[in-house]
């Protein structure tokens, strides 16, 4: 099984810029996260979905967007790149639902993003 | 906001040597995850304790959550340079009612031969 894919694993963004970072799983899992890890401050949740259709903010949203038209592919969406979004960025999921917190997340490898 | 806090923020020991690190909250959890993150890679879950006072095993490493499920400690025996890597506690609020984890900052392990 691939699990949780993430594409690109690297890319170097200039200001301004957009982009998209992908994320499919092949878990068929209803619940998918994405969460931006910068050193020393663990993971932060940009936005998540509990279902095709469903998304909401997370702790640090400002400056990004997602969509949720499929249960596999979860794709973040960076409109104007800027430096303080230079970070790695994880997408995770987990089969959801009931007993969600007992379940695990499942994450990707991640994505580096440096924008300069 | 549940915060998380974990520490200490960075250890370094000898392989051999026994440890312990921790993972508190002034909240109550419902359940608690670990994860453990090696470089260039994705967290692995290692464990989920879900009743006030639990411990699990995993190998050498024991997980413990508090009585009043407001925290958690792992505790390694005779760590291993294997069990270097970055450790995170993640928990799930009191009511599980909003999907999402909240993760503390880490524990950075580097355990030298």
């Amino acid at each position: 099984n691939a699990g949780v894919t993430q594409t690109p694993k690297f890319r170097i963004l200039k200001i301004g810029q957009s982009m998209t970072l992908q994320c499919a799983q092949d878990m068929n899992h209803n619940y998918m996260y994405w969460y931006r890890q910068d050193p020393g401050m663990g993971l932060k949740l940009i936005y998540y979905s509990v279902g095709a259709g469903i998304t909401d903010k997370g702790e640090v949203p400002n400056g990004y967007n997602v969509s949720r038209s499929t249960t596999e592919d979860f794709p973040l969406r960076l409109e104007l790149a800027a430096p303080s979004q230079t970070s790695v960025y994880f997408c995770a999921s987990t089969p959801g639902k009931a007993n969600w917190g007992n379940q695990p997340q499942h994450f990707g490898d991640g994505t580096r993003l440096s924008i300069l | 906001t549940q915060l998380l806090e974990q520490s200490p923020q960075f250890l370094s020991i000898q392989e051999g040597e026994n440890l312990t690190v921790y993972c508190n909250s002034s909240s109550v959890f419902s359940s608690l995850q670990w994860y453990r993150q090696e470089p260039g890679e994705g967290p692995v879950l290692l464990v989920t304790v879900v009743t006030g006072g639990e411990v699990k095993k995993l190998k050498r490493l024991t997980f413990q959550f508090g009585d009043a499920r407001k925290d958690s400690s792992l505790h390694i025996t005779a760590a291993q340079p294997g069990d270097t890597g970055l450790y995170l506690c993640a928990g799930v609020g009191s009511t599980g009612a909003n999907s999402k984890l909240t993760f503390g900052k880490g524990i950075t392990l580097s355990v030298r031969p």
